[in-house]
């Protein structure tokens, strides 16, 4: 079963625009990651963060985190086309003890040239 | 290696085939975890290695899924007599140390049942 859910579904927006994506989980946790994933591609990691922390920056990436609301927000600056992924929160197993993630369905974006 | 690499990265098999996907971990990477990814889908757990100690199984999806790490080092998982509904992409992921950090993922095993 999968905890995370990822919101919207699908994003399109044209280049230079900004893309938000939502993430909303159901347990506790002790890190929330993003995770971006090209068509036929495996996963690449873009930014995570611990839950005693509320916003993280990575180039033009910026991640916040409530873990009072359960939920996850990645914002991309000023997109590109190259940026035209799906993107997946993946949060720990906090009550395993083996670090095995569960992701959310993902977001689709599309970044129009 | 510069990151984890797997093989073949595609897989066609007829119904009842047995195959057999390889991952090769970065080196020096202590845990190695097994997703399976269905289309349209996020990641599913199957399996995680500390080491060469196979820790937590939980995820496969029945006895036909079998995973190995003999040395600790490069892992493989076998499915047996396979179904259409194992038709997926098979990821493969590894983690230098403990728990809670960053998971480092192979480019996948795109299986096909036919």
């Amino acid at each position: 079963s999968q905890q995370g859910e990822e919101d919207p579904q699908a994003l399109s927006i044209q280049e230079g625009e900004n893309a938000t994506m939502n993430c909303s989980y159901k347990t506790s946790i002790n890190n929330l990651q993003w995770y971006r994933q090209n068509s036929g591609r495996g996963l690449v990691h873009l930014i995570l963060i611990r839950s005693n922390e509320r916003e993280k920056h990575s180039g033009r990436l910026r991640v916040t985190l409530d873990t009072s609301k359960k939920s996850s927000s990645l914002l991309i600056t000023a997109s590109r086309a190259a940026d035209t992924a799906s993107y997946f929160c993946a949060t720990d197993d906090y009550g395993g003890s083996q670090g095995n993630l569960i992701f959310g369905k993902g977001t689709k974006l599309s970044v129009k040239p | 290696g510069a990151g984890v690499s797997q093989s073949p990265r595609y897989k066609v098999a007829k119904r009842g085939q047995d195959v057999a996907l390889r991952c090769d971990p970065i080196s020096g990477h202590v845990s190695l975890f097994w997703y399976q990814q269905a289309l349209g889908q996020g990641p599913e757990f199957l399996t995680y290695f500390q080491n060469e100690a196979q820790l937590d199984k939980s995820g496969l999806p029945s006895d036909r899924f079998f995973a190995e790490r003999p040395e600790g080092s490069v892992s493989t998982l076998k499915i047996q007599r396979t179904q259409q509904e194992d038709s997926a992409v098979y990821l493969c992921a590894t983690q230098k140390g403990g728990v809670w950090e960053t998971q480092y993922f192979g480019p996948g095993t795109r299986l096909l049942v036919l």
